[in-house]
């Protein structure tokens, strides 16, 4: 199994909803990310767990909220987004190998996240 | 600092003719770099990397990519087309001396459109 799986596909949330983005792998990959992806742009990095701890996190606002509750599973909730938020929020993982870099990520196909 | 400059928006190609997709990078000391493309509605799939050795690396689906190293670029490259090459292809790079993080920086992405 090399696939990451998002879910939802798409989401439409007002600005004062809760909702949580899921994504899954079972490639046993120890890095797992969270990249947001606006319209004809590159996908911009947001947040790294490694060995479910959370090392990165690129100055994202609080009203995203990452969470690594194990290896294989990686969520995103959100509470009080803004409609700049919209984007396409991709998940990725790799395996990390001490001493040799591993950026071979494998990509989820994404939520298209609308917010009104 | 790293960085990756994609110069090209788009490229278009007739179907069966070489193709080249540019990229320049900025790293402070060897890069790692690498290529993925995006088909519609899809997460990133990885094309090929370069870290070291051969400057000519090969990768999925008929793709290869040039480590010039004085001219500080990886242009990726094929040698016939397929109009199921169309998609939006993206350069990254990642610099191994920089401390803390460990991500990659995507460049803006590049259109090839492949006509019949």
């Amino acid at each position: 199994d090399t696939e990451v799986t998002q879910t939802p596909k798409h989401l439409v949330m007002g600005m004062t909803n809760k909702k949580s983005l899921k994504c899954e792998q079972h490639m046993g990959h120890r890095a797992m990310y969270w990249y947001k992806q606006k319209a004809k742009k590159p996908p911009e990095l947001m947040f790294v767990y490694s060995y479910e701890k959370l090392s990165i996190n690129e100055s994202v606002p609080s009203r995203f909220s990452p969470e690594c509750p194990n290896s294989s599973l990686l969520n995103l909730h959100l509470h009080a987004l803004q409609p700049e938020d919209s984007a396409l929020y991709l998940c990725a993982s790799s395996q990390p190998q001490a001493g040799i870099p591993n950026e071979k990520l494998f990509f989820g196909s994404g939520t298209q996240l609308s917010v009104l | 600092a790293q960085s990756v400059a994609q110069p090209e928006d788009q490229v278009n190609v007739a179907e069966g003719n070489p193709l080249t997709v540019k990229c320049t990078y900025s790293v402070s000391g060897n890069p790692y770099l690498f290529w993925y493309v995006q088909y519609p509605n899809r997460g990133l799939q990885f094309l090929l990397k370069y870290i070291t050795g051969d400057n000519l690396v090969k990768g999925s689906y008929g793709f290869e990519a040039e480590f010039n190293k004085s001219q500080t670029s990886f242009h990726l490259k094929k040698p016939s087309a397929l109009v199921s090459d169309s998609a939006l292809y993206f350069c990254a790079v990642r610099d191994p001396k920089a401390t803390g993080r460990r991500a990659l920086s995507f460049g803006s992405g590049t259109r090839l459109q492949v006509q019949p």
